[in-house]
């Protein structure tokens, strides 16, 4: 069945390191992918997405590489600062005709914790 | 507002109420979503609202859960008999059609005690 999982439930960096957060879906067919972070008592905020003709993505000292051989998403973070402490999700999503293709399946989640 | 308005923020009830949840969206975004997301887990969808076409409920656990949207904004979420094994973070997004990058509000935090 679909799903989604983190390789690492939990990430300490220190302040200044690039930080690299793993996520493996099962899904060949899906074709879109975000990433949230998400602060403790806030909702999931959009960090950057990908669609499956890309292989990278870059934005604002993220960057989201995809590899579809071996269904593996992952995120960078530059440069770390202690306010990107949080809990990172990826999300998958398989769009196309039928479906429910405004659904998104989340992962469990890895939280980042980064040390001054 | 500017953002995705949900309320209470935290609601503690007794197994068995009932309890009512409440998302306001972002004005003029067509598509709201209730996710359920429990103690160190992701999110799982429940229900899916688009403009006036009937709501995937596919996602709601038990018919002790049901959802409304009134004149395509104001959502509420309603939750029968609650039950322990209900206390999470009911998570409600909004988005513009069926963009995917969609805006969650902070969620309401329930416990049944």
């Amino acid at each position: 069945g679909e799903s989604v999982g983190l390789h690492l439930p939990t990430l300490s960096v220190q302040e200044g390191d690039n930080s690299i957060i793993n996520c493996a879906y099962s899904n060949s067919a899906s074709d879109y992918f975000i990433w949230y972070k998400q602060e403790s008592g806030k909702g999931p905020q959009f960090i950057i997405d990908i669609r499956s003709n890309m292989d990278k993505r870059q934005g604002q000292r993220v960057t989201v590489l995809l590899n579809k051989t071996v269904k593996h998403l992952s995120l960078q973070i530059a440069a770390t600062q202690p306010g990107d402490s949080a809990v990172y999700f990826c999300a998958e999503n398989k769009s196309g005709s039928g479906g429910s293709n405004y659904k998104l399946t989340f992962g469990k989640g890895t939280l980042l914790t980064v040390n001054p | 507002g500017a953002g995705v308005s949900q309320s209470p923020s935290n609601k503690v009830t007794e197994k068995g109420k009932d309890v009512e949840l409440r998302c306001d969206p972002i004005s003029g975004h067509t598509a709201l979503y209730w996710y359920r997301q429990s103690l160190g887990q992701g999110l799982e969808f429940l229900i899916y609202f688009q403009g006036n076409s009937a709501p995937d409920k596919s996602g709601l656990p038990s018919d002790r859960f049901s959802a409304e949207r009134t004149g395509g904004s104001v959502s509420t979420l309603t939750i029968q008999r609650t039950q322990q094994e209900d206390s999470a973070v009911y998570l409600c997004a909004s988005s513009y059609n069926r963009d995917l990058g969609y805006t969650f509000g902070s969620g309401t935090r329930l416990t049944v005690v």
